[in-house]
């Protein structure tokens, strides 16, 4: 196990399309993390899992995107009709139950919508 | 919403100087932590410091954190040009149910050779 795995890196859209997204956390992490961030900022919360139950979810997450991890393994991040303003880098992280440890980040996905 | 805020926004300095960066947030917390996130990666976790901690090392890496002040600063040492990245500060808010850390808006760090 290399770590958080996500795919694709990057990811050119035309504006309208759904596009889906993939992250592979580490196996012994039960908590997954989306996170979305753009150019000169932090990352901002998005969702979050612990097995397959999804526990919150952010404000910004309209009901456009929709993530999903089933049998608590591998996420999906899915954004229906993308607009230009979802263009931004797309960050997973896994970490152990508690926030005691850090969390370990993919590389993310970039996704450019136009 | 974020709740940290870095200061510097930016910071060049010279191969073997130190580099000092400050994050302020607004909420007590469980703990913070600082990342580092070289261009276009993801983010990687450097240093998780306690609530009840005050100060901790890490290799060429020193972190204080001062709850009363909200405040928390990274020290890098005897800086290399490989530490050129960005740095965030991330926040355990201790608020009943918040499971996720919150992270700042991140200093830009140049090591210039």
């Amino acid at each position: 196990d290399t770590g958080v795995s996500q795919d694709p890196r990057h990811k050119i859209t035309k504006r309208g399309q759904n596009v889906t997204f993939r992250c592979d956390p580490i196996s012994e992490h039960n908590r997954l993390y989306w996170y979305r961030q753009t150019l000169g900022q932090g990352p901002e919360f998005l969702t979050y899992f612990q097995n397959e139950a999804q526990l919150e979810k952010s404000r910004l997450l309209s009901d456009r995107f929709s993530a999903e991890r089933p049998k608590g393994s591998f996420s999906t991040l899915e954004i229906q009709r993308t607009e230009q303003g979802d263009s931004a880098m797309y960050l997973c992280a896994s970490s152990l139950a508690g926030l005691i440890y850090g969390y370990t980040f993919g590389s993310g996905t970039r996704l450019t919508v136009v | 919403s974020q709740q940290g805020e870095e200061d510097p926004q930016a910071l060049s300095i010279q191969e073997g100087e130190n580099a000092t960066m400050n994050c302020s947030y607004k909420t007590s917390i469980n703990n913070l932590q600082w990342y580092r996130q070289n261009s276009g990666r993801g983010l990687v976790h450097l240093i998780l410091i306690r609530s009840n901690e005050r100060e901790k090392h890490s290799g060429r890496l020193r972190v204080t954190l001062d709850t009363s002040k909200k405040s928390s600063s990274l020290l890098i040492t005897a800086s290399r040009a490989a530490d050129t990245a960005s740095y965030f500060c991330a926040t355990d808010p201790l608020i009943q149910g918040a499971q996720k850390l919150v992270f700042g808006q991140g200093t830009r760090l140049t090591i210039n050779p």
